[in-house]
């Protein structure tokens, strides 16, 4: 089984800094994928960002960047020029993919992210 | 695109009634819909996948006889609560699969049993 754990229940940053969320997983599998996910207080889950395993190179988007270290299974978010609208739940996901498609989502238990102003 | 809808967004029943959610992807087909719970402040768990025209497939420790998943057709699954307690209260969370990989979520449905 998959397990995925984020170590921070809670942190709060300025409005505009720069901000890092951390997660590690454990798995003995090799063809995975890796998400983010942001929960508004609407509970609405929306996809920040994701990750295939079998790439080496660091997925981004916009303002939000992966740091993917496979060996040491880590995956950790960085949020650059923080906005107050970034204020939400964050979990960090594991899906593992089989042969006929991937399977649920394993979740970490979340990071509520603060964006001061 | 890839929409997907969840009905009712909130229901308060009785205990020992029997509630039915209904998850639909709107602009796209979706063979393969999973079910998450969660609890207040906790994170979501996996408790199902629902597969078009096949049975569902259930998580350890939970229970197919309460909750009832059927995949009638590839735009639709429904989660039954059945014989609800007030211990089965919770947000329970939808996805659809849209190609081999990609989830998408349902805005979910608040349930309350009294």
């Amino acid at each position: 089984a998959q397990t995925v754990t984020q170590s921070q229940p809670e942190m709060s940053v300025q409005e505009a800094e720069t901000v890092t969320l951390s997660c590690t997983y454990d798995t003995s599998e090799s063809n995975y994928y890796l998400f983010w996910y942001k929960q508004p207080p609407s509970r609405q889950m929306i996809l920040v960002i994701r990750q295939e395993a079998y790439k080496q190179q660091n997925a981004t988007e916009n303002r939000f960047s992966v740091n993917f270290q496979k060996a040491a299974k880590s995956f950790s978010l960085k949020i650059s020029d923080s906005q107050l609208g970034d204020t939400a739940m964050y979990f960090c996901a594991f899906m593992l993919f089989s042969g006929g498609g991937a399977d649920g989502l394993t979740f970490g238990k979340g990071t509520h992210l603060i964006i001061q102003p | 695109g890839a929409v997907v809808s969840q009905h009712p967004s909130w229901v308060i029943c009785k205990s020992g009634t029997s509630v039915k959610i209904e998850c639909r992807s709107l602009d796209f087909q979706a063979t393969t819909m999973f079910w998450y719970r969660q609890f207040p402040k906790q994170s979501l768990m996996l408790m199902a996948t629902s597969n078009e025209g096949s049975k569902a497939t259930y998580e350890q420790g939970v229970e197919k006889d309460k909750f009832l998943i059927n995949h009638a057709s590839l735009t639709l699954s429904t989660l039954t609560v059945t014989s609800a307690h007030p211990e089965d209260s919770s947000f329970y969370i939808c996805s659809a699969r849209v190609g081999k990989e990609t989830q998408y979520f349902g805005p979910g449905t608040r349930l309350l049993v009294l």
